[in-house]
């Protein structure tokens, strides 16, 4: 089975530093595609970031990068000088194989930016 | 604006009264998805189509039902709500290209059965 592992439920962060949140999956794939989503408490899903896992180069949008480990089956989300505005529960999602069209979720990370 | 219409956003309904939940997408999207948000369980897959007249089980399908008649229109449907539907529902939609791969989520749909 594909599953998907976000361990930390809650995170904070001081307003303008750097935070980290962690994701491992696993999966039998040897493509597949990655995803991060932010979701504020207007509830909309917002895609933060996307990777392919062919893709050695870590995706980069903004202060938004992910450090994707293929052999370890990681892809954790760095977000650097936190902005209040980055306060939101953020989703990592996958889809395994070329012809799937199903997203797999993780459970979630609520975080919080502290002024 | 290329978009995912849900409606309503918001719905307060009594146990076993049969509702719709409709969902609209304007981007011609072959794919279309529903999904169900629970605190502390992420987003689980509940249907899926593939295209018109194409539709199949995702992870949760029991107690619902699609239809996709047209392109555009997946709605969700719920025959017989329970309070165990009570949840917060989001419809997505997909067209693959190499360049542009991911999904649009409409703004989501809570509902509340009673």
């Amino acid at each position: 089975a594909q599953t998907v592992t976000q361990s930390q439920p809650e995170m904070s962060v001081q307003e303008a530093e750097t935070v980290t949140l962690s994701c491992t999956y696993d999966t039998s794939e040897s493509n597949y595609y990655l995803f991060w989503y932010k979701q504020p408490p207007s509830r909309q899903m917002i895609l933060v970031i996307r990777q392919e896992a062919y893709k050695q180069q870590n995706a980069t949008e903004n202060r938004f990068s992910v450090n994707f480990q293929k052999a370890a089956k990681s892809f954790s989300l760095k977000i650097s000088d936190s902005q209040l505005g980055d306060t939101a529960m953020y989703f990592c999602a996958f889809l395994f194989g070329a012809g799937s069209y199903q997203l797999t979720f993780g459970k979630g990370t609520k975080l919080s930016v502290i002024p | 604006e290329a978009q995912v219409t849900q409606n309503p956003r918001y719905l307060i309904t009594v146990t076993g009264k049969k509702l719709t939940v409709t969902c609209s997408q304007n981007m011609n999207h072959e794919y279309m998805s529903w999904y169900r948000q629970d605190p502390g369980l992420g987003l689980r897959q509940i249907y899926y189509s593939m295209n018109v007249e194409v539709t199949d089980k995702g992870d949760v399908p029991e107690g619902y039902k699609v239809s996709r008649k047209e392109k555009r229109n997946f709605p969700l449907i719920l025959e017989s709500p329970s309070p165990n539907q009570t949840s917060l529902y989001f419809c997505a939609s997909s067209s693959w290209t190499r360049s542009n791969y991911g999904y649009t989520f409409g703004s989501g749909t809570r509902l509340t059965v009673v």
